[in-house]
């Protein structure tokens, strides 16, 4: 069945030091991906998605591009902030019509300090 | 537009006790979601709703019924609270011929 691996947190990282969080998944077909940011004590929101092979998604200063060769869609952004600090989704549409259904990874906890 | 809201906020039960958490979105949308957030265990599924009239289970439903009670609204019902389903719950909402979903902030819920 169709999953979603991303890499394990919590990760930690210094003010404008450069971000990569790692994510594969296995499916058939061509799902959409999708990025999600849950900030301290709220709901999940959408940072980006690309719903094709080599679309790029891009929101707030971070990327992340389909690799249908790689099964990879990994989250980047070049100079993070304090306020980045979240817990990072990925996640793939299955498509199946109206039944259509996320699936998702266990998330990756992001820290920056000042 | 108030997206997708949720009450009550947090909770706190006794095991065995009952409780309904609502669910209510403003923006149309066909399709709702019921899902619990677990430490390490990332989101899972309990309930979705495709269109008014319509439920079906997700990956956990076991303990849990929903109702869609018309197009806007979609409650969670703990018939009797058990310590495993102390978690937080999100409920989401996705309009038709679309992908994302839209969550509302949560209910932290206890139960001892």
């Amino acid at each position: 069945g169709n999953s979603v691996t991303q890499m394990e947190g919590p990760v930690t990282l210094s003010e404008e030091a450069f971000l990569t969080i790692n994510c594969t998944y296995t499916a058939t077909g061509y799902p959409s991906l999708f990025w999600y940011v849950q900030y301290p004590g709220e709901g999940l929101q959408l940072l980006l998605k690309a719903t094709k092979a080599d679309d790029k998604g891009s929101n707030k200063g971070f990327e992340a591009t389909y690799r249908k060769e790689t099964t990879s869609f990994h989250l980047e952004k070049g100079s993070v902030q304090v306020s980045d600090s979240a817990v990072y989704f990925c996640a793939l549409s299955d498509n199946a019509g109206n039944n259509r259904k996320l699936i998702w990874g266990l998330g990756t906890s992001l820290a920056v300090n000042p | 537009n108030a997206g997708v809201t949720q009450t009550p906020k947090f909770q706190v039960l006794k095991t065995g006790q009952s409780m309904t958490l609502q669910c209510a979105q403003d923006m149309n949308h066909n399709s709702m979601y019921w899902y619990r957030q677990d430490p390490g265990m990332g989101l899972r599924l309990i309930y979705y709703s495709a269109s008014e009239g319509t439920t079906d289970k997700g990956e956990v439903p076991n303990g849990y019924n929903v109702s869609r009670l018309n197009k806007r609204e979609f409650s969670l019902r703990l018939e009797s609270a058990a310590p495993s389903q102390t978690s937080v719950y999100f409920c989401a909402s996705r309009g038709l011929g679309g992908e994302t979903q839209y969550f509302g902030p949560g209910t932290r819920l206890l139960v001892l």
